[in-house]
């Protein structure tokens, strides 16, 4: 019973580099979303997927790319990683309907250098 | 537009006392209307959402939200804190009518317990 499995759990990144977080669920959920946790502002949305082949810009989607190419998975890609995206980043998916609740990963830690 | 507003960001409670942790929202729509908390270094857990079936919601842990239209509130508490509450708790609406991924979350209340 994985639920919304995130990889890496911490990452060390310099300036410039790119990298891909990965998020995977196995519970058949057609909504994905990428968050970042920065302190004092509680989580904004980077991108976020209502079924494969559909994705959409959130809150703060600049420096980030995504793609949903199957319903399993929703990878972040950092294209040029920067300080400013020094962050934790949290996947979560939902299933469809008015009130169902979202679950998350477990977060990766990332530090840009 | 949906929003939320976590009236404090911080909560210092002493164990054994009450809690109450202060959410109001804006909505459009009948509300998408959850509480979640974070333990230090841990992800997200559901505490409880809200149903329009009930406006007084049980969640685990001994927590409970009061879904307050008239106040667009819903507000978390527990009648009596334990040290393994002290966490960060994120009060969290759906965006629209809820049939999308688009969570817009609040900007979290930090509760400590003393003992």
């Amino acid at each position: 019973n994985a639920g919304v499995t995130q990889t890496p759990k911490f990452q060390v990144l310099k300036t410039g580099q790119s990298m891909t977080l990965q998020c995977a669920q196995d519970m058949n959920h057609e909504y994905m979303s990428w968050y970042r946790q920065d302190p004092g502002m509680g989580l904004r949305l980077i991108h976020y997927s209502v079924g494969a082949g559909i994705t959409d810009q959130g809150e703060v989607p600049n420096g980030y790319n995504v793609s949903r190419s199957t319903t399993e998975d929703f990878p972040l890609r950092l294209l040029s990683a920067a300080p400013s995206q020094t962050s934790v980043y949290f996947c979560a998916s939902r299933q469809t309907g008015w009130n169902t609740e979202a679950f998350f990963g477990q977060g990766t830690r990332l530090t840009v250098v | 537009a949906q929003s939320v507003t976590q009236l404090d960001s911080h909560v210092s409670v002493s164990e054994g006392t009450p809690v109450l942790l202060r959410c109001n929202y804006s909505s459009s729509y009948s509300p998408s209307l959850f509480w979640y908390v974070q333990h230090p270094n841990k992800g997200l857990q559901l505490l409880l959402k809200y149903t329009s079936a009930a406006t007084l919601v049980k969640g685990i842990n001994g927590f409970e939200a009061e879904f307050k239209k008239s106040e667009t509130s819903f507000h978390l508490t527990k009648p009596s804190a334990h040290m393994s509450d002290a966490a960060e708790y994120f009060c969290v609406v759906i965006h629209g009518s809820g049939n999308t991924g688009k969570l817009i979350f609040g900007q979290g209340t930090t509760l400590q317990v003393k003992p």
